[in-house]
């Protein structure tokens, strides 16, 4: 298996609505990403695991709660979201964080918040 | 902060022309780079990754290059055809920040038959 795997593939909200966006790896990957990315301009960081463990987080607002329940998984909660937030939200992979390997990026979750 | 540049930012080409693409970074001090792909509304599909000890790699029609000490990268592409429209992506990993990951500006690609 050599695929990251998000779902849902799309997704609308509520601004009071709580959803979750998650993305599954078995590639035996330890670090796993969250990136954000708008309309024609290019991914954003948002979160980085490591080990289960968060290691980054580019100071993103707390209606966006990130959650690695174990090793193959990562997931995105979703609470009380602007339509600003409407964005493609991809999760990506490494084998760790600090290697000199590659990532590899799932199809995304298109997320429209109304 | 490393920043990421491609130029042009849009290219449209005829099928079966050759055609380069190109990637500049300003910090020299990156582990790696790798080109995507990404058609609209989809996630990143990785085309090559190239480690700072090497200079180039090939995967069918694809070539990419990497001047590190210049900071700039060219993903050439032989042939093209009409499935090669796509944006395409270039990003370093920076080994200053921590290891994150730059993305570039991105190209979008027009293949016309």
């Amino acid at each position: 298996d050599t695929e990251v795997t998000q779902t849902p593939k799309h997704l609308v909200m509520g601004m009071t609505n709580k959803k979750s966006l998650k993305c599954e790896q078995h590639m035996g990957h330890r670090a796993m990403y969250w990136y954000k990315q708008k309309a024609k301009k290019p991914p954003e960081l948002m979160f980085v695991y490591s080990y289960e463990k968060l290691s980054i987080n580019e100071s993103v607002p707390s209606r966006f709660s990130p959650e690695c329940p174990n090793s193959s998984l990562l997931n995105l909660h979703l609470h009380a979201l602007q339509p600003e937030d409407s964005a493609l939200y991809l999760c990506a992979s490494s084998l760790h964080e600090d290697s000199d390997y590659g990532y590899t990026f799932g199809s995304g979750t298109r997320l429209t918040v109304v | 902060k490393q920043e990421v540049t491609q130029i042009p930012a849009a290219l449209s080409v005829p099928e079966g022309e050759n055609l380069v693409l190109n990637c500049s970074f300003t910090d020299s001090a990156i582990y790696n780079l790798q080109w995507f792909r990404q058609d609209p509304g989809k996630g990143l599909t990785s085309l090559l990754l190239i480690q700072s000890s090497q200079r180039e790699q090939t995967s069918g029609r694809l070539n990419a290059s990497l001047d590190k000490s210049s900071g700039r990268s060219t993903l050439y592409i032989a042939a093209s055809q009409p499935g090669d429209s796509a944006t395409y992506l270039c990003a370093v990993r920076d080994s200053n920040t921590g290891n994150q990951f730059y993305f570039g500006t991105g190209t979008s690609l027009t293949v016309i038959p």
